[in-house]
């Protein structure tokens, strides 16, 4: 198994412009979830999935849009970058439908910068 | 609201002693779970341990433990034994519902 992977792992944006960072996992989990990482504030989520077609936000959701259309890939847009956003960006996933207690796999992290 | 609170940004200890992290969190839920996550340089998230709220019996996993005191909502985890490749930052986190919450992070580092 691949595990979770993220695509890109770097990437430099200007204020303004559009991308989407890719997630993935081979696991056959029901959960998956986008965190982002700043300095001095550990991991915050920003949006999850309990499954195919179903997303709902975190602690952060603003400026991001997610997706599920399959069990395999969650992918994060951003659809106007702001340097607000520049940040290292998680995606993680678990087993388990409503995620509690199980153990959750991250991703390698993409850096994201916004000029 | 919740909230997570590691009050140690940072912390060294001596190769193979003990040391202890701190974490406390604020939370009106009664059923909840928490964990430390360990990064390492390399950035990857790695679970440590866990523990579930409804068990009064502390988790331990090899030289990691942790001593939960559900009335304090204190959470700390203790490293026996400590190796260099413990050196990292450790992140408390609770988990409730589909909600996730992490606390700011120790660094930790192990000095030879």
């Amino acid at each position: 198994n691949a595990g979770v992977t993220q695509t890109p792992k770097f990437q430099v944006l200007k204020t303004g412009q559009s991308m989407t960072l890719q997630c993935a996992q081979d696991m056959n989990h029901e959960y998956m979830s986008w965190y982002r990482q700043d300095p001095g504030m550990g991991l915050r989520l920003i949006h999850y999935s309990v499954g195919a077609g179903i997303t709902d936000q975190g602690e952060v959701p603003n400026g991001y849009n997610v997706s599920r259309s399959t069990t395999e890939d969650f992918p994060l847009r951003l659809l106007s970058a702001a340097p607000s956003q520049t940040s290292v960006y998680f995606c993680a996933s678990s087993y388990s439908t409503w995620g509690l207690g199980q153990k959750r796999f991250f991703g390698p992290g993409t850096r994201l910068t916004v000029l | 609201a919740q909230t997570v609170t590691q009050s140690q940004p940072e912390m060294s200890v001596q190769e193979a002693e003990t040391v202890t992290l701190s974490c406390t969190y604020d939370t009106s839920e009664s059923n909840y779970y928490l964990f430390w996550y360990k990064q390492p340089p390399s950035r990857q998230m790695i679970l440590v341990i866990r523990q579930e709220a409804y068990k009064q019996q502390n988790a331990t996993e090899n030289r990691f433990s942790v001593n939960f005191q559900k009335a304090a909502k204190s959470f700390s985890l203790k490293i026996s034994d400590s190796q260099l490749g413990d050196t990292a930052m450790y992140f408390c986190a609770f988990q409730t519902g589909n909600q996730f919450y992490f606390g700011t992070g120790t660094s930790l580092t192990v000095i030879p």
